[in-house]
């Protein structure tokens, strides 16, 4: 069975501030992550997957396999980055996402 | 291009009927997925549906169904409602299946059961 585990429900750091959102996950075959975010009264909308290895919003996230985790950083954290992050994991077999239990950002001033 | 579209945005039920939501995915996606957000449950998936026949399905009741039309708009119903079932049900799409293929979150129905 498919697991993610994000064991922050809430992280709050100062502006300026680097962030680390944790992620690990459990899968037995080979595994497609995601960093979902959501905004206050927005959709969810996927913010990163590790396939792309690209920066968004300054967010970076690496697949450690050794480790079976995804973490977010973010050097400098901004008050516009507070939301919630839920990191998410894709089976092979179609489009079933498997989420973890979200971790609440704030960023304070 | 319109994106996921969920109808209706806010209701509320009596414990016992049944409720149908819908979902149109965007201009070209064929695959649809529906979760369940709960506070103390998170998102859950519920089912997947791609080209009218579902492909994956979650760990709920019976009570929870699904089902696509041939134009991809999808709906799920759930029969026999409890308090319970009160949540944000969200449809994804998605235009394929493989890696790299980007899933897209309407802005969800928000069921109250009383």
């Amino acid at each position: 069975a498919q697991r993610v585990t994000q064991p922050e429900k809430l992280l709050s750091v100062f502006k300026g501030a680097p962030v680390e959102l944790k992620c690990n996950y459990s899968y037995s075959g080979s595994p497609e992550l995601f960093w979902y975010v959501q905004y206050s009264r927005q959709r969810l909308q996927l913010l990163l997957r590790h396939i792309s290895r690209e920066s968004i919003k300054g967010f970076t996230a690496d697949l450690n396999k050794g480790e079976t985790s995804f973490h977010l950083k973010k050097p400098f954290a901004q008050e516009e980055d507070s939301a919630m992050y839920y990191c998410a994991l894709k089976s092979s077999a179609g489009n079933m996402l498997t989420f973890g239990g979200g971790t609440r950002l704030m960023v304070k001033p | 291009k319109a994106g996921v579209t969920q109808t209706p945005r806010y209701l509320i039920k009596t414990r016992g009927q049944q409720v149908t939501l819908s979902c149109s995915p965007i201009s070209g996606h064929r695959s649809v997925s529906w979760y369940q957000q709960t506070p103390g449950q998170g998102l859950q998936f519920l089912f997947e549906y791609f080209s009218e026949t579902q492909r994956n399905k979650g760990n709920f009741p019976g009570r929870f169904s699904g089902r696509q039309f041939s134009n991809s708009r999808s709906e799920m119903n759930v029969s026999t409602l409890e308090l319970g079932d009160s949540a944000l049900y969200l449809c994804a799409s998605s235009g394929g299946t493989g890696q790299g293929n980007t899933i897209y979150f309407g802005e969800g129905s928000w069921l109250t059961v009383v």
